[in-house]
């Protein structure tokens, strides 16, 4: 399958600061990418959608000025987290989507986010 | 109602076991359905994807959906330690195509 690359794997922040995550992919052009949130033992959350060149489109629930996702490539997409409290600390998976697939996205490794 | 809904287990099976991993949602609409395997503080991968309602096989593993009751499962044969993991069903869904999981089931394969 097609390969996604995120980095960082691991961050620990101090409490109030910002953390940058990134998504590439790197063999294919990902039209779409989302970002996803995951606590321990728990299921997926949707985050956020974004297309190339557009502004993300969020889940009820999340914020926008928190979470800021930029895609202004077709192979990256950044999720910023804002003034980061405990609160934050959760594994954030990105997932890509090529042109020309409409179901199938790929994953990337996650990064674990700890704010202290 | 959640839009998928997943048994979060634990399954513990003996290894070579037949294992069974089910899903219901609650949208006739829907039209693909995904697995995803994830192993432990990694991202999830894709293992097999069905469109509609049937069978598809892969190796050891099919995928099954029946639409008629909404339901979808995903069986693997002669089962490994190295399939301990958890296993996600999805949904694809909405004008982004933006899928939907469910709790996800943990998988332990013991030797």
């Amino acid at each position: 399958g097609a390969v996604v690359s995120q980095h960082p794997s691991r961050v620990i922040c101090k409490s109030g600061t910002s953390v940058k995550i990134e998504c590439r992919s790197l063999d294919f052009q990902a039209t779409t990418m989302f970002w996803y949130r995951q606590f321990p033992k728990q299921s997926l959350m949707l985050m956020a959608t974004s297309n190339e060149g557009s502004k993300a489109t969020y889940e009820q629930g999340v914020e926008k000025d928190k979470f800021l996702i930029n895609h202004a490539s077709l192979t990256l997409s950044t999720l910023t987290v804002t003034s980061a409290h405990p609160e934050d600390s959760s594994f954030y998976i990105c997932s890509a989507r090529g042109t020309g697939t409409a179901t199938e996205a790929f994953f990337g490794q996650g990064t674990r986010l700890t704010v202290v | 109602q959640k839009e998928v809904e997943q048994d979060p287990g634990p399954l513990s099976v003996p290894e070579g076991a037949i294992v069974s991993l089910n899903c219901t949602y609650s949208n006739s609409a829907f039209q693909y359905f995904m697995w995803y395997r994830q192993y432990s503080r990694k991202g999830p991968e894709l293992l097999m994807y069905t469109y509609s309602s049937g069978n598809k096989e892969d190796g050891r593993f099919t995928a099954q959906v029946d639409k008629s009751s909404k339901y979808i499962s995903l069986f693997i044969r002669d089962s490994q330690p190295s399939d301990s993991a958890t296993y996600l069903c999805a949904v694809v869904s909405g004008g982004y195509n933006k899928l939907i999981f469910g709790a996800g089931t943990r998988l332990a394969v013991h030797p």
